[in-house]
Formats: structure tokens, C-alpha cells, sequence
């Protein structure tokens, strides 16, 4: 199966500032890699991905780079607003017969201090 | 509106009490999970539909069993939970398995 770690658990920055959260997996099988944001009471919503046969992504203030020989992704968020504050999550996903099974990091709680 | 409806939104019970978990996704996806979330642990993914293959993660005790009578639709049966099932369960859809998922806003289960 698949292990993915995930630093820092809590992230405080001011607004403006920019934010890297890192994930590492252990499964080189591994080909896609979410980012979800989770504010409270709902549930987490995709913001970002990436597949193993790209390096990096971006979309407006949020990038995700992807380094599969060290097997290790990261979330960026520039510019940061207090809107951003909330839980992000990593995740692998590895094939597992006719599907594709996804393991989570443990979180980062992202805190913009306006 | 996320698309993915899930009901109830609160449920307390009893550990000897049978209730059932429903979510419905309006998506037209093709893949269904069933995640359970606890507090200071990674989301832990508990089963996956995806066309007709149900995939568990066999650390589920028996005492949640899923049903997904179609593509639409996807319950999680519980019978005689213990105190440490009390979390957040939420439910997901995807196009097909290994595509981005749409989560609803999950169901939080208390048991006394």
C-alpha cells in the first residue's frame, strides 16, 4: 500500500505572504496527486492536481510541483488572503486491481493572519 | 449545492442501535467512496464502487457494511458501532476511480 506524509501540520503566515506545504509518498506506482481544501463544517474540495508525467502546475495563485524520483509533491499558495485559512490535504493515488485507491496525508491547518 | 448530498447531516445512536448513512450524487460519476474521518488522523478511506468492483480497505470492521444499489446512490450500513466509530463520515464521487473527487459535506455520527 501507500504511506504519505505531510509537513507542517500547522502553518500560520500574514496576508500577503506565501505558503509550501510538502507531501512524500512511498509507492513509485503512485500517478495522481490531489490537493483538497477543507474549511469547516463542509467537505474537503478539490483544489489542484497533478499526474505523474507533469512537473508542475499551476492555476492563478496556487501551484503544485511534482518531483517523482524523490517521490515528493508540494502545494504552493502565493499572495495568501485570510480566505485561505483552512485544512489542506495531500493524497496519492496507487492502483489496486481495476481501481484506484487514494491515501491521504494527515493535514496542514493554514492560518492568514489578515 | 456540492453535488454530492449526504443525509443526515447528525446522527447519535446507540451501540445497539442499526441506522443507515445515505449519500446521492447527481454528477452522473461513476465511482462512489466511503471515507471516515477522525480527529489528528488522515482521512481513511473505507470502500470504493467503480463500475460494479467494490474495493474495501480490509481493516473496516464488519460492522459497517456499504450498499451502492446504483450509480447514484450509496448507503453505509451500521450495526452495533462502538464509542471510537464516533467521527465524520463523509461520502465522494469521481467520473472514474483515479479522477478528482467531489465530496459532500459529510455526516457527523456520535455514539453514546
Amino acid at each position: 500500500g501507500e504511506n504519505v506524509e505531510q509537513h507542517p501540520s500547522t502553518l500560520s503566515v500574514q496576508e500577503g505572504d506565501s505558503a509550501v506545504i510538502k507531501c512524500t509518498y512511498s509507492d513509485s506506482a503512485s500517478n495522481y496527486f490531489p490537493w483538497y481544501k477543507q474549511e469547516l463544517g463542509k467537505g474537503p474540495q478539490l483544489i489542484i492536481d497533478i499526474r505523474s508525467n507533469v512537473g508542475e502546475k499551476k492555476d492563478q495563485r496556487i501551484a503544485v510541483t511534482l518531483n517523482k524520483t524523490a517521490k515528493h509533491f508540494s502545494l504552493h499558495i502565493t499572495e495568501t488572503q485570510p480566505e485561505d485559512s483552512a485544512v489542506y490535504f495531500c493524497a496519492a493515488s496507487y492502483r489496486s486491481g481495476g481501481s484506484y485507491i487514494p491515501t491521504f496525508g494527515r493535514g496542514t491547518s493554514l492560518i492568514v493572519h489578515p | 449545492e456540492t453535488g454530492v448530498t449526504q443525509t443526515p447531516r447528525h446522527l447519535v445512536m446507540g451501540m445497539t442501535n442499526k441506522k443507515s448513512l445515505k449519500c446521492e450524487q447527481h454528477l452522473g460519476h461513476n465511482a462512489m467512496y466511503w471515507y471516515k474521518q477522525s480527529a489528528k488522523k488522515p482521512l481513511e478511506l473505507m470502500f470504493v464502487y467503480s463500475l460494479e468492483e467494490r474495493v474495501e480497505n480490509n481493516s473496516v470492521p464488519s460492522r459497517f457494511s456499504p450498499e451502492c444499489p446504483n450509480s447514484s446512490h450509496l448507503f453505509l450500513h451500521l450495526h452495533t458501532l462502538q464509542p471510537e466509530d464516533s467521527a465524520l463520515y463523509l461520502c465522494a464521487s469521481s467520473q472514474e476511480s483515479g479522477q478528482p473527487q467531489h465530496f459532500g459535506d459529510g455526516t457527523r455520527l456520535s455514539i453514546l
